[in-house]
């Protein structure tokens, strides 16, 4: 299979950092997403990383190392509307267009 | 511009009975896929349809699901006599062509309570 790994829960303090880590199987890797969705609502994109590295965008930042199967989501100055699911979600080349999503992880950020 | 659009909202139905989604994609977007997402669990993958190519039909949990999109645009996804593990929220997404690189626009969802 081609599972994607994440933590179930995380709980962070208001302006604090946090990372969200995402561990996948390497074996014909093509991409990886992250998405963001608030209790009730659709997910929403976050970020894209194919290349090793790191992605900024704002308070959000995503890392990728293609060799060890591995991301994270980084989470700075967290603030109350932060609290929601983090999804990560990994493209193959066995089938370009689809995407295989984690289970999701959850966090709270408490004041 | 509009996004991703899907009806209904809400559908209660009773065990055994037919329904039947639907999902409006992003005008010009090639890609579509439904996704099925149970109470605080991860999204489900059940159909990827890209252009004319035949639908990705892998992620279908029993032959009581179909879907089908017509024209490239509108996709209606139908489950038959329904069961209460049926009960979900149905997601559909569009991408503009499916690519590697393309980041997926979600709908708001149809919740699905089969009674």
């Amino acid at each position: 299979g081609q599972n994607i790994d994440q933590p179930t829960e995380m709980t962070a303090t208001e302006g604090a950092i946090v990372q969200i880590n995402c561990t996948y199987q390497t074996s014909g890797f093509n991409g990886l997403f992250w998405y963001q969705q608030h209790a009730g609502e659709a997910p929403t994109f976050l970020s894209y990383n194919v290349l090793d590295g790191l992605e900024e965008k704002g308070r959000f930042s995503s890392f990728l190392s293609r060799s060890k199967g591995y991301s994270y989501l980084l989470l700075k100055e967290l603030q109350m509307k932060d609290s929601a699911s983090y999804l990560c979600a990994v493209k193959y080349n066995t089938n370009a267009g689809k995407s295989t999503f984690g289970d999701g992880t959850t966090l709270t950020v408490k004041p | 511009g509009a996004g991703v659009s899907q009806s209904p909202s809400n559908k209660v139905t009773e065990k055994g009975k037919d329904v039947e989604l639907r999902c409006d994609p992003i005008s010009g977007h090639t890609a579509l896929y439904w996704y099925r997402q149970s109470l605080g669990q991860g999204l489900e993958f059940l159909i990827y349809f890209q252009g004319n190519s035949a639908p990705d039909k892998s992620g279908l949990p029993s032959d009581r699901f179909s879907a089908e999109r017509t024209g490239g645009s509108v996709s209606t996804l139908t489950i038959q006599r329904t069961q209460q593990e049926d009960s979900a929220v149905y997601l559909c997404a569009s991408s503009r062509q499916g690519g590697v690189s393309d980041e997926q626009y979600f709908g708001p969802g149809t919740r699905l309570t089969v009674t």
